[in-house]
């Protein structure tokens, strides 16, 4: 157990519904992330946020719609999604977003199928 | 732009032996930090190692090591005495030091299965 708690583990979900994922860490950490892990395909940096700012988002499509109320939590809110959006998300966090050598956090992610 | 290869899809290892698992990475930059992070099947990745550019020694943790070959770039994973509970996915991933220091570059991973 690290510290970062995922809900849900597994979601399936429809191209038109609408779904949140959540993130929450109660380790004092300011920054949070969102990582999409595709089989075979390396992990990719979704979304970045430090002291509830978003500093960093790599080009994701709008349909994904990160937020982040409050130091502890983070949200992936999902809308019209495509079937090559299934993977795994997986939530981190880390104490700051500015020391190379930090150590991630991860949570256990949800595993998302869109149909 | 970095680049981390993991040239082993899967390795399969003997409960007790020793394995080592293979990444190279691609950069211009001189200081930087590499990581093994390790997926078990609960899907939670938690650090195995890291290592500092700038250091020669190479990076322990008890039955975790690293071969780090900074003019070949190439940084390995030996993992001694393996356990069943070694098996898992390892991701070998690369940060540099200056610009966006938060953005880990991972490779594809390596699947370690442990026999008995």
């Amino acid at each position: 157990e690290t510290g970062v708690t995922q809900t849900p583990r597994h979601l399936v979900m429809g191209m038109t519904n609408k779904k949140s994922l959540k993130c929450e860490q109660h380790l004092g950490h300011n920054a949070m992330y969102w990582y999409k892990q595709s089989a075979k395909k390396p992990l990719e940096l979704m979304f970045v946020y430090s002291l509830e700012e978003r500093v960093e988002n790599n080009s994701v499509p709008s349909r994904f719609s990160p937020e982040c109320p409050n130091s502890s939590h983070l949200f992936l809110h999902l809308h019209t999604l495509q079937p090559e959006d299934s993977a795994l998300y997986l939530c981190a966090s880390s104490l700051t977003r500015t020391m190379g050598n930090e150590k991630l956090f991860f949570g256990s992610g949800t595993q998302l199928s869109v149909l | 732009a970095q680049t981390v290869t993991q040239s082993q899809p899967e390795m399969s290892v003997q409960e007790a032996e020793t394995v080592t698992l293979s990444c190279t990475y691609d950069t211009s930059e001189s200081d930087y930090y590499l990581f093994w992070y390790k997926q078990p099947p609960s899907r939670q990745m938690i650090l195995v190692i890291r290592q500092e550019a700038y250091k020669q020694q190479n990076a322990t943790e008890n039955r975790f090591s690293v071969n780090f070959q900074k003019a070949a770039k190439s940084f390995s994973l030996k993992i001694s005495d393996s356990q069943l509970g070694d098996a898992a996915m390892y991701f070998c991933a690369y940060r540099h030091l200056t610009g966006t220091a938060s953005k880990l570059t991972f490779g594809t991973g390596t699947r370690l299965q442990v026999t008995l």
